[in-house]
This record gives C-alpha cells, structure tokens and sequence, in this order.
C-alpha cells in the first residue's frame, strides 16, 4: 500500500519568513496530493492541493510543488505569519485507494 | 447543511466496555473514512467505505469494526475497549477516494 514520509517534523520560522515542508511518496499509481492544516483542537481542514498533471500550484501565500519522477511534493509558505502556526498533513490517493497522510509537522512561527 | 458531524465529542471508558462513535455526512459523498490519531503518529486509517454496504480495512483496524449503515452514516464500533485505543477519532468523508475530505470534529476517547 501507499507510504507517505513527511520531514521535517518540527519547524520554527521567524515571522516573514519562508517555511518549506516536504513529502514522499510509494505508490507511483497515487494522483492526487492535498495538504490538510489543523489548528490546536480543531479538525483538519485542506489548505491546498494538486494533481498528478500539474507541477505546481499557487494560492496567495501557500504554494505546492509535486515532482512525479521523484515521488516527492511540497508545500511552501511564504511571509509566514503568527496565524500560520499549525500542525500541516500531506496526504496521497489515487482513484482506486484512500488518502493515506505523513505524520505532521508543527509549524511555529515566532513574532 | 452541517458537513460530516460524529458523536460523541468526549468519552471516557474502562477496559473491556464497547462503544459506537456515530458519523454522518449530508454532502451526499460515496467515501467515509475513520482514522485515529495519536501524537507523533499522524492520522492512521482505521476503516474506510467506498460506497453503501462497502467496508474494507485500513493501516490500523484491529479491535474494531464498522458500519455503513447507509450512504449518509459510517459507524465505529470498539467491542471490547484497550487503553492503546485511546486517542482522538475522526471521521471524514470525499466525493471520491482523490478528491477534497472533508472531516468532522473529532471525538476524544480515553480508555481507563
């Protein structure tokens, strides 16, 4: 089945800067990356996502990056904010299996 | 129109009692999913179902079973409780396996 790695698992930035959180992939067969943001107590909610067809895509600040050779995609914040704090999922799925996610990164952005 | 809604919020059982998470989606969705998780461990699937009468195991389903009582419901049921169940359990559901999850708000259980 489908195994998706997450690094790092911990991240703090400095308010401004850029934050850069990266996945891997198994299963050649999987289409479709979401990245899921969840905040202290609260559900995971999606953020942004791509599919198997784009390289890349961009909304305001957030931004992924999918490599299919490499079997790696990843999620890039830019002018990072105190409201950015958060633990980020990625996940993977084809058409015929579930989302399988990583294990998370905590994200702290320090003022 | 209220998305994926699971009850209970919070639960506290002793070693050995059995219990049913309920969840339900007005959003007319084929796929639900129960993951739990656990700090350090991500969201694990437990569960899923493709579409009414469908079930089939995920990463972590042992000491539990569900239901698909219908398109709308998806049911966890923990026969006989361990305390390495506890954890938060959340249930989602997707139009289809690669497509957006919406999730609900989670149920905290502690097993004692």
């Amino acid at each position: 089945g489908e195994n998706v790695e997450q690094h790092p698992s911990t991240l703090s930035v400095q308010e401004g800067d850029s934050a850069v959180i990266k996945c891997t992939y198994s299963d050649s067969a999987s289409n479709y990356f979401p990245w899921y943001k969840q905040e202290l107590g609260k559900r995971p909610q999606l953020i942004i996502d791509i599919r198997s067809n784009v390289g890349e895509k961009k909304d305001q600040r957030i931004a992924v990056t999918l490599n299919k050779t490499a079997k790696h995609f990843s999620l890039h914040i830019t002018e990072t904010q105190p409201e950015d704090s958060a633990v980020y999922f990625c996940a993977a799925a084809s058409g015929n299996t579930p989302l399988v996610f990583g294990k998370g990164t905590r994200l702290s952005v320090i003022a | 129109n209220a998305g994926v809604t699971q009850t209970p919020k919070f639960q506290v059982l002793k070693t050995g009692q059995s219990m049913t998470l309920q969840c339900a989606q007005d959003m007319n969705h084929n796929s639900m999913y129960w993951y739990r998780q656990d700090p350090g461990m991500g969201l694990r699937l437990i569960y899923y179902s493709a579409s009414e009468g469908t079930t089939d195991k995920g990463e972590v389903p042992n000491g539990y079973n569900v239901s698909r009582l219908n398109k709308r419901e998806f049911s966890l049921r923990l026969e006989s409780a361990a305390p390495s169940q506890t954890s938060v359990y959340f249930c989602a559901s997707s139009a289809n396996w690669n497509t957006e999850a919406f999730f609900g708000q989670g149920t905290r259980l502690t097993v004692v």
